[in-house]
């Protein structure tokens, strides 16, 4: 596609339900990354895949969170067992390569827990 | 890891007015980039500018890779210009990747 691509753009949950996020990257781009953006607050780095593998997860804040990119393309954040504190808004970033090379984001995905 | 100060954390001016943001980083870096955030939360790319310097119209940056700051020069303002500026580095190798941003610059253009 043109962008990256992220669905829903708003999820509200109930505290204790599981939740996934989808982002779709530009077509053809190696590198995907999940960041987590609190209120007021620059986006935080959770995780990161060069095409399916995952080389860095040192951002995920619990084990109640998880990513997969099964097939290099399409990657899907879940957290389970949603807290309040994981109210923030999700976001997805996609670039052509590996080594520092410039970074595009979706639209982020706004997740509400009550 | 690497530190990112922004300056001014919050940035109020009329339109036509010039402004300077300030980034400074606390180590070496082989990515940089500034970002525009609308009022939808949209990530808005501006330059990525790891070292040297560039300009966009009404926008123009500089990075000193050396001193380890980077600056973004917006001339005559608009109030389209409004919203959360970020600067954005990081150092790829080991399997690392991200970006760690500063904390913004919150720019407000007047009428």
């Amino acid at each position: 596609g043109a962008g990256v691509s992220q669905s829903p753009r708003y999820k509200v949950a109930k505290r204790g339900q599981d939740v996934a996020l989808r982002c779709d990257p530009i077509s053809g781009h190696v590198s995907l990354f999940w960041y987590q953006q609190a209120l007021g607050q620059g986006p935080e780095f959770l995780t990161y895949f060069q095409n399916e593998a995952q080389l860095d997860k040192s951002g995920l804040p619990s084990d109640r969170f998880f990513a997969e990119r099964p097939e290099g393309s399409v990657s899907t954040l879940k957290i389970q067992r949603t807290q309040q504190e994981d109210s923030a808004v999700y976001l997805c970033a996609s670039s052509l390569s590996t080594g520092g090379i410039e970074a595009f984001f979706g639209q982020g995905t706004r997740l509400t827990v009550v | 890891g690497i530190q990112v100060e922004q300056s001014p954390p919050d940035l109020i001016l009329q339109e036509g007015a010039n402004s300077t943001l300030r980034c400074n980083f606390s180590d070496s870096v082989n990515n940089l980039q500034w970002f525009h955030q609308n009022p939808w939360g949209q990530l808005i790319n501006l330059f990525y500018i790891p070292s040297g310097t560039k300009q966009n119209g009404r926008l123009s940056a500089t990075t000193v890779a050396t001193e380890r700051y980077s600056l973004l020069y917006i001339s005559s303002s608009q109030t389209t210009d409004s919203g959360v500026y970020f600067c954005a580095v990081g150092y790829s190798g080991g399997g690392a990747d991200g970006l760690t941003f500063g904390k913004g610059t919150h720019l407000i253009i007047q009428p």
